[in-house]
């Protein structure tokens, strides 16, 4: 158990849909980092949050979109939801900003299925 | 822009023998070089990482890598195989922006560990 949580572990929608996602981190990290796997795409970062503030974005569609609350934890948003949406969602934290000096603890998953 | 490619996308090997996962790297930039496992269902940990210290890096269970730079290789082994080393592994590359940093993942290699 790597002490990140994310919720719902299944979620199953249509398309054109709007779903949230939900990741609480671990105590005391800061950072909160957002991921996709797909069959399609594989790995791919989305976006990353520092004490409340976008720090980097990756590969994330405009209909996406992210925040990070004052308690820490952390929404992903997808909306207009598309066939192709349908994957596994991580969400990872740490104590810093940085992944080279700071190790991400990965939580176990959101999966998303658009049908 | 920073790319990491891992050569075969299953190796299977069998119990005790030697495993060899390959991973090369291209960056602009002195690289951040990790290599993540992923067990079914689960989500990613941290195995090591390179981060310019030394070129050879021992990591979680049994597993090194090795960094050179001449073959921008970072390819991962391991002596002797267990089942329980039966996983996908990920190679990522990081290049910080100083006040942030992203992780990119090659395609992953799923390793198969037989009796």
């Amino acid at each position: 158990d790597s002490g990140v949580t994310q919720t719902p572990k299944h979620l199953i929608t249509a398309t054109g849909q709007r779903v949230t996602l939900r990741c609480s981190p671990r105590s005391g990290d800061l950072s909160v980092y957002w991921y996709q796997q797909s069959l399609d795409q594989g790995l791919q970062f989305l976006i990353q949050y520092y004490n409340g503030e976008e720090r980097a974005k990756g590969n994330i569609l405009e209909r996406f979109s992210a925040q990070q609350f004052p308690d820490l934890h952390s929404e992903l948003n997808l909306s207009s939801l598309e066939l192709g949406d349908s994957a596994l969602y991580f969400c990872a934290s740490s104590v810093g900003p940085t992944v080279s000096s700071y190790e991400q603890y990965f939580g176990p998953g959101t999966r998303l299925t658009v049908t | 822009a920073q790319s990491v490619t891992q050569l075969g996308s299953h190796v299977s090997v069998s119990e005790g023998a030697l495993v060899l996962l390959r991973c090369n790297y291209s960056s602009s930039v002195p690289p951040y070089l990790f290599w993540y496992v992923q067990y079914p269902n689960q989500g990613l940990q941290l195995l090591l990482k390179y981060t310019s210290a030394a070129t050879l890096v021992k990591g979680i269970n049994g597993f090194e890598a090795e960094f050179k730079k001449s073959e921008t290789s970072f390819h991962l082994t391991k002596p002797s195989a267990h089942m329980s080393d039966a996983a996908e592994y990920f190679c990522a590359v990081s290049v910080n922006t100083g006040t942030a940093s992203k992780l990119t993942f090659g395609t992953g290699t799923r390793l198969q560990v037989t009796l």
